[in-house]
């Protein structure tokens, strides 16, 4: 497609429930960047993916957060046990280089909206 | 971590009118980039900063780098309804080796709202 696509678009779970989203990066697109986004608040970053290599996944919350890559294209965010606070919306980003100057111009997707009930 | 200081929260304005938003931060930051983000939709990048001191227009956009490296600007003139949405500012930290990655710190957002 022509941008990043997200689904699902919205997303409710009941607290305990594990939940998977989806991020299809735009066709080519080596760099792939997880960023949650709270009511209010701008989106924060999560995680970061060089082709299948997750080179940085320091902003995760916790161990109940989980992302792959395992082709270098399709990500997955899986959230496991979810709780009230992980209700967010979930962005997703990609950047056609890798470690240059224009690695920080992102493409951002929609986005999933995630309640947890 | 980090935190970006954005200003004002949110602004009510006539078209027009000329708006201006600033950003700050404690720490020092290698480039400094602004978004728009529309409701139900991701931010998309307006203006990227690469210099202190750099000045950089984008249309009726105009945003600046700041000499001390720990703030940004932008200037929107004549505003339009279109303009309508939040406006985030952004920083990035330049890694060991002068190499970068996209992993962004963002402000809270400004609100604008342009009333016809």
């Amino acid at each position: 497609g022509a941008g990043v696509s997200q689904s699902p678009r919205y997303k409710v779970a009941k607290r305990g429930q594990d939940v998977a989203l989806r991020c299809d990066p735009i066709s080519g697109h080596v760099s792939l960047f997880w960023y949650q986004q709270a009511l209010g608040q701008g989106p924060e970053f999560l995680t970061y993916f060089q082709n299948e290599a997750q080179l940085d996944k320091s902003g995760l919350p916790s161990d109940r957060f989980f992302a792959e890559r395992p082709e270098g294209s399709v990500s997955t965010l899986k959230i496991q046990r979810t709780q009230q606070e992980d209700s967010a919306v979930y962005l997703c980003a990609s950047s056609p280089t890798r470690d240059t100057r224009d690695n920080e111009k992102l493409f951002f997707g929609s986005g999933t909206q995630l309640s947890v009930l | 971590g980090q935190q970006l200081n954005q200003s004002p929260q949110s602004m009510f304005i006539q078209e027009g009118e000329d708006v201006s938003m600033n950003c700050t931060s404690s720490s020092i930051f290698n480039t400094w980039l602004w978004y728009k983000q529309d409701p139900g939709e991701g931010p998309v990048l307006l203006i990227a900063l690469y210099k202190a001191g750099e000045l950089t227009s984008n249309g009726r956009l105009t945003a600046q780098f700041g000499i001390t490296r720990k703030d940004s600007f932008l200037n929107i003139s004549a505003s339009i309804p279109s303009d309508v949405g939040i406006y985030f500012c952004a920083g990035q930290l330049l890694r060991a080796g002068g190499t970068s990655y996209g992993k962004l710190t963002f402000g809270q957002g400004t609100i604008l709202t342009v009333h016809p």
